[in-house]
């Protein structure tokens, strides 16, 4: 079946750039996603990438897609204390597919 | 603004209650979702529905029921609360099309079972 994988954690320096990287199965994956849960919070739609795309830049937030690898990463520049989360990539097969999420990758900052 | 609301920001129930976890959207979203989330495992979905009265299984239904008598409210029933399904439930929306938004979720409910 399908299946989205991500290391569970990553803590990195305040100011550093943030990489956060995703491996999924299905080839048929038209969209993904990356999202954001803040602590006590739901999850928030960051940003979303469909699978001829290579890359999208949304300010500080950059998603790579290496589909031949099955690889989506997501770059946060210039990383913040309120950029501290869970950050959970996930995929659909098309707009109205069920959406397959990873396991979450919870992102600390350090001064 | 639009908006996924759960009931219950935290619950505590004892082994054996029958549990109902709420959840309304304001959004006339077609489809509802209920997802268990635990440390490691990522969201794991239980049930969901694409339309009222319709429900279907998701990866982990068992000990758990669903209601949806009407579009805007989806809950979700322990039957017989164990201590197995101590956990946060994220309640989720989404458009029949998904508009290329993904799910709008809810704030959680974290449920403790003694």
């Amino acid at each position: 079946g399908e299946d989205v994988e991500q290391s569970l954690f990553l803590s990195v320096r305040e100011g550093d750039s943030s990489v956060i990287n995703c491996t999924y199965t299905d080839s048929s994956s038209t969209y993904l996603y990356w999202y954001k849960q803040e602590p006590g919070a739901g999850l928030q739609l960051l940003t979303y990438i469909f699978s001829n795309m290579d890359m999208k830049q949304d300010q500080r937030l950059t998603v790579l897609l290496n589909k031949k690898d099955k690889h989506l990463s997501l770059r946060i520049a210039d990383t913040q204390t309120g950029d501290s989360a869970i950050y959970f990539c996930a995929e659909s097969e098309s707009s109205a597919s069920k959406i397959i999420f990873g396991s979450g990758t919870r992102l600390s900052i350090r001064p | 603004d639009v908006k996924v609301t759960q009931s219950s920001r935290y619950l505590v129930k004892r082994t054996g209650e029958k549990v109902f976890l709420e959840c309304v959207q304001d959004m006339d979203h077609e489809n509802m979702f209920w997802y268990r989330q635990d440390p490691g495992l990522g969201l794991r979905l239980i049930y969901f529905s694409y339309d009222v009265k319709m429900k279907e299984k998701g990866d982990i239904p068992e000990g758990y029921s669903v209601s949806r008598e009407k579009k805007e409210r989806f809950s979700l029933i322990l039957e017989s609360a164990s201590t197995n399904q101590t956990s946060m439930y994220l309640c989720a929306s989404s458009t029949r099309t998904g508009e290329l938004r993904g799910y709008t979720f809810g704030s959680g409910t974290r449920l403790t079972v003694v």
